[in-house]
């Protein structure tokens, strides 16, 4: 079975412009998270999609968005890009939306670079 | 925001050594406490999720253990190996079980 997998790994953008990220889930799992993830911190949260809708938003300007397709696949969007969103980006399936007692399963990330 | 610590930052050991670090969470309002191995350039592996207090989980050479009146998980390395080598994360989900306070994680590097 194929694990979650994030595209593209690697990204290089220029201050202002825009980009958009990729993750499949794993099969079966209706539930997609973003993390972000700067040197030196623990990963901070995004956004959290099921069953096509938002379930939840962390901390983070407009200048993101999110949204999840009906194969449960889902984009990250980041508009005007600044240095300060150089950083590894995570997404994390699970079979539900509660992660009290089910295990969320990761990606190996997108780094994206802005210069 | 809910504060998760991790403790040490980093840890180097010999190979062969026992090893063991922490994750301290929020008391009240505990549901579950969630560990992760990350090796560099791969996925966050799932190690434990550990929601009963007194809980204690092993998978090979790590267990974990869970207090969650005083608010701390235990994980611990039994004869640590160079493979051992990773990152371990401690993640909290909040009352609303839809996103992860993750700890800023220790990095563990055994020595052969």
């Amino acid at each position: 079975d194929a694990g979650v997998t994030q595209s593209p790994t690697h990204l290089i953008k220029t201050r202002g412009q825009h980009v958009t990220l990729r993750c499949s889930p794993i099969s079966g799992h209706k539930s997609v998270s973003w993390y972000q993830q700067v040197l030196g911190q623990g990963p901070q949260f995004i956004f959290q999609y099921y069953e096509k809708e938002e379930r939840g938003r962390g901390n983070f300007p407009d200048r993101f968005s999110a949204r999840q397709f009906p194969n449960y696949s889902s984009e990250l969007n980041v508009n005007a890009l600044l240095l300060g969103d150089s950083a590894l980006y995570l997404c994390a399936s699970s079979y539900t939306d509660r992660l009290m007692n089910t295990e969320a399963f990761f990606g190996q990330g997108t780094r994206l670079t802005v210069v | 925001i809910l504060n998760v610590e991790q403790s040490p930052q980093s840890l180097h050991v010999q190979e062969g050594d026992s090893t063991n670090f922490t994750c301290s969470f929020p008391s009240s309002n505990f549901y579950a406490l969630h560990w992760y191995r990350w090796e560099t350039a791969k996925s966050p592996e799932a190690l434990f999720v550990m929601t009963l207090n007194g809980d204690e989980k092993k998978k090979g050479r790590i267990s974990a253990t869970l207090n969650t009146k005083e608010g701390y998980s235990y994980l611990y390395i039994k004869g640590s190996q160079p493979e051992d080598s990773a990152t371990y994360l401690c993640a909290f989900p909040p009352y609303t079980g839809n996103q992860f306070y993750f700890g800023t994680g220790t990095s563990l590097t055994v020595i052969p």
